[in-house]
């Protein structure tokens, strides 16, 4: 079964400075992919970013980018030069290889960018 | 394209009563989802669907039913609410991975969600 860890409920950056977000994962699959969702006060869900488990260049979206670590099992999400509109739950998520269930959640690291 | 949509927004039960949670897409995806958002626990599947006529249990299906009559359309039943189903109720649709070229790209498509309060 896979797993997604997220080790840090809370984190605070500084405006315009990056942070990184951590996700460590767990699948005996050699086929997944690994995705980052924006959660805002409001409550959407927001696409952000995606990565194969075969791609050998890390994703990049913008500002967003995706440290992916095979051998580690993590795939850490890099925001770059953090804006006030970044604050915001982030979700790392899983697709198993048969990509015949939903994605696997973690539980997520709230994140406050401070002026 | 309204994408996924969900109604009602907001809901307030008593325990015991039963009520169902309105879910539809216009994207023609095949895959549709149920999830629930509890404060720390992230988001946790019900059930889900992959294709009509075919659903199955995620991790916390007691206490739901779901059906998958049409393409569009994914409806989550309460049959008796309970206080433990107080939640955030987020509906998901998404292609059939592989048809994007990518063989586990499945990236969920949410609807705005359902804040539910079972008194």
């Amino acid at each position: 079964a896979q797993k997604i860890t997220q080790t840090q409920p809370g984190m605070f950056v500084q405006e315009k400075e990056a942070v990184t977000l951590d996700c460590t994962y767990d699948t005996s699959d050699q086929s997944y992919g690994l995705f980052w969702y924006k959660q805002p006060s409001s409550g959407e869900m927001i696409f952000l970013i995606y990565q194969g488990s075969y791609d050998e260049q890390n994703a990049t979206e913008g500002r967003y980018s995706l440290n992916f670590q095979k051998a580690r099992k993590s795939a850490n999400l890099v925001i770059s030069a953090s804006q006030l509109g970044d604050s915001a739950m982030y979700f790392c998520a899983m697709s198993p290889s048969s990509g015949n269930t939903p994605l696997v959640f973690g539980k997520g690291t709230r994140l406050s960018v401070i002026a | 394209n309204a994408g996924v949509t969900q109604t009602p927004k907001f809901q307030v039960l008593k325990t015991g009563q039963s009520m169902t949670l309105q879910c539809a897409q216009d994207m023609n995806h095949e895959y549709m989802s149920w999830y629930r958002q509890d404060p720390g626990m992230g988001l946790r599947l019900i059930h889900y669907s992959v294709g009509a006529g075919i659903t199955d249990q995620g991790e916390v299906p007691n206490g739901y039913n779901v059906s998958r009559s049409t393409t569009e359309d994914f409806p989550l039943r309460l049959l008796s609410a309970a206080p433990s189903q107080t939640s955030v109720y987020f509906c998901a649709s998404s292609t059939r991975p592989g048809t994007s070229g990518l063989s586990s790209y499945n990236e969920q498509f949410f609807g705005p969600g359902t804040r539910l309060t079972v008194l």
